[in-house]
């Protein structure tokens, strides 16, 4: 099955540090992923959809500028974190899919900002 | 109304018996519905995905779609203590891979 793959799992940082998430997509291409945010016994709640070779496409309420995806190539795209405060603290998930499957998750990355 | 709305539990089974979820939406334009289980501190797992009208059984689960109704349910049969999880019904428009809206999730717990 397809397999996305998260990196780190685990970041604990300093407040106003920058923290890089990966996201790659192992067994196939992805010209688009999408990144989540999830607060303790929360829903997941879509942040961005990231575009391969395009601006990323952002939910209402989510600050660009403070959370830049890239997404260079069909199997990786990036989110980091700019500037991390505490109350950006939370599990971020990335998903991807084959052409016209359903979408797969990473394991996540759980960030604590000190 | 939230787009996508799921009882959020917790629902308690006792182990061997049938475990019940449903999920209502609200965009008629909805194509694909999804099943997913995330344990505590995991992240989602695709158990069941769903495109037309009526059952669909995989194993120990059986996703039903009524369109016309706007509802989507999971059964699990033989429900397990590994089966306690939250369970996220997520839709969306058109192919399989677009984003998905995800309700708040059921959280199981079976007993055993």
């Amino acid at each position: 099955g397809a397999v996305v793959s998260q990196h780190p799992s685990w970041v604990i940082c300093k407040s106003g540090t920058s923290v890089k998430i990966e996201c790659r997509s192992l067994d196939f291409q992805a010209t688009t992923m999408f990144w989540y945010r999830q607060f303790p016994k929360q829903s997941l709640m879509l942040m961005a959809t990231s575009n391969e070779g395009s601006k990323a496409t952002y939910e209402q309420g989510v600050e660009k500028d403070k959370f830049l995806i890239n997404h260079a190539s069909l199997t990786l795209s990036t989110l980091t974190v700019t500037s991390a405060h505490p109350e950006d603290s939370s599990f971020y998930i990335c998903s991807a899919s084959p052409r016209n499957q359903p979408q797969h998750f990473g394991d996540g990355t759980r960030l604590s900002i000190l | 109304q939230k787009e996508v709305e799921q009882n959020s539990g917790p629902l308690s089974v006792p182990e061997g018996a049938i475990a019940s979820l449903n999920c209502t939406y609200s965009d008629r334009g909805s194509q694909s519905f999804f099943w997913y289980r995330q344990y505590s501190g995991k992240s989602p797992e695709l158990i069941m995905s769903i495109y037309s009208n009526g059952d669909k059984e995989d194993g120990r689960f059986t996703a039903q779609l009524n369109k016309a109704s706007q509802y989507v349910s999971l059964l699990i049969r033989d429900s397990q203590p590994s089966d306690s999880a939250t369970y996220l019904c997520a839709v969306n428009r058109g192919a399989a891979g677009n984003k998905l809206t995800f309700g708040g999730g059921t959280r199981v717990l079976v007993k055993p």
